[in-house]
């Protein structure tokens, strides 16, 4: 079975400091990743979506990929308190069309 | 710029009768999908529609559960003789077509408590 895995947390940093948000999935062959974020209560919003091995960065926001190691992290820059929230870490993964498989998601308290 | 619709935002059903949920996406998107979250709880992959075909169904329930996404108006997710294992948030999310470009986008989601 394919799978995306992440640590449910909560992480907790201080403001300021950089969170690090990690992922691990299955099946070598997947080409898509994405991050969102989702409030207590809302829906989930894309942060970022990155399909290459290496950095890409928006704003305080920094994805990385490794496809050899079968891992994505999210980092984000200067936290805030606004920033506390679950990052769901999400795949497409090899043969799935676009269906895209979330992991369970890592909850983030950013303490003022 | 509208963003994915849905509706109704909560929904309210007695044990058995049947629930509608509705899903317009973004302009522009032909593919939707829909996720059920169950309370704290993962987001759980459902069904993939495009325009009058489904895609993907292999997340949905065998029975009770159906979808649809017709050639006007917006696509539909209907559970008949609901339980209450049935209540949690129920999203849609949209993108666009064409390949290579994969990113979904969500709606606020509908509510469904199942009394």
């Amino acid at each position: 079975q394919k799978e995306v895995e992440q640590n449910s947390g909560p992480l907790s940093v201080p403001e300021g400091a950089i969170a690090s948000l990690n992922c691990t999935y299955s099946d070598r062959g997947s080409q898509s990743f994405f991050w969102y974020r989702q409030y207590s209560g809302k829906s989930p919003e894309l942060i970022m979506s990155i399909y290459s091995n290496g950095d890409k960065e928006d704003g305080r926001f920094t994805a990385q990929l490794n496809k050899a190691s079968q891992y994505v992290s999210l980092l984000i820059r200067d936290s805030q308190p606004s920033d506390s929230a679950t990052y769901l870490c999400a795949v497409i993964f090899s043969g799935g069309y676009q269906k895209v498989t979330f992991g369970t998601g890592t909850k983030l308290q950013v303490i003022p | 710029n509208a963003g994915v619709m849905q509706n109704p935002r909560h929904l309210v059903r007695r044990r058995g009768q049947e629930a509608r949920l509705r899903c317009s996406p973004m302009k522009g998107h032909s593919h939707v999908y829909w996720y059920r979250q169950l309370p704290e709880e993962g987001l759980k992959f459902m069904v993939y529609l495009q325009k009058e075909n489904i895609i993907d169904e292999s997340g949905m329930p065998k029975e009770r559960f159906s979808a649809e996404f017709p050639k006007e108006g917006p696509s539909i997710l209907r559970i008949q003789q609901v339980v209450r294992g049935d209540s949690a948030a129920y999203f849609c999310a949209s993108s666009p077509p064409g390949q290579g470009v994969y990113e979904q986008y969500f709606g606020p989601g509908t509510r469904l408590t199942v009394t």
